[in-house]
């Protein structure tokens, strides 16, 4: 089994849909969460991270954490075509694990 | 913000000959960075840990002879693939662990292709 298992998609939804994408982790030493975005032959970029469970809203986005269930979410409201890309899951306790991504079209 | 500057974003080279990868640090000092390695369609794979001043750590199934890093200042690590072959194309990506602030901090980037 995996450390952190996140569907790879692809995943493709129309303009202003509220997308959301998910992981789940084995490991309940991780207590760091995060949400990379990736454009296409680029280095991710930190979106979003959240200490322990609970939520975090920033814009658009809203980062989800429960840790009684070692599951984490990333839900995108009001999705763009700019918001195509893959997104990585990532997790951290004493080392940093990854999802293998999702990658995400949104359509005009 | 935090920025990490990798170079070359793309190379292409012949079998045989050896390519270096360099990663900066642009606006903070970075004890420790790490190598990546990404297949299409796959996650990042972790392939070293590079600390300033010290021997890198390599993941299991690692060529350590093969990729030499290597962390000689605290804004600078660099990665050689030695003896590039073309299972060796891929696309590599650096980071920085930026101390204080969660997560790492990302390169662009190297296309590597090899002929």
């Amino acid at each position: 089994q995996k450390e952190v298992e996140q569907d790879p998609g692809p995943l493709s939804v129309p303009e202003g849909a509220i997308v959301s994408l998910n992981c789940t982790y084995s490991n309940s030493a991780f207590q760091y969460f995060m949400w990379y975005r990736q454009y296409s032959r680029k280095g991710p970029e930190l979106l979003m991270y959240t200490y322990s469970s609970g939520n975090k809203e920033d814009g658009r986005f809203t980062a989800q954490v429960d840790k009684s269930s070692k599951y984490i979410s990333l839900f995108i409201r009001d999705s763009q075509p700019s918001d195509s890309a893959t997104y990585l899951c990532a997790m951290s306790g004493k080392d940093m694990r990854f999802g293998a991504g999702t990658r995400l079209t949104v359509k005009p | 913000g935090a920025v990490v500057s990798q170079h070359p974003s793309w190379v292409i080279c012949k079998s045989g000959t050896s390519v270096k990868i360099e990663c900066r640090s642009l606006d903070f000092q970075a004890t420790t960075m790490f190598w990546y390695r990404q297949f299409p369609k796959q996650s990042l794979m972790l392939m070293a840990t590079s600390n300033e001043g010290s021997k890198a750590t390599y993941e299991q199934g690692v060529e350590k002879d093969k990729f030499l890093i290597n962390h000689a200042s605290l804004t600078l690590s660099t990665l050689t693939v030695t003896s590039a072959h073309p299972e060796d194309s891929s696309f590599y990506i650096c980071s920085a662990d930026r101390q204080g602030l969660y997560g790492y901090t990302f390169g662009s980037g190297t296309r590597l292709t090899v002929v």
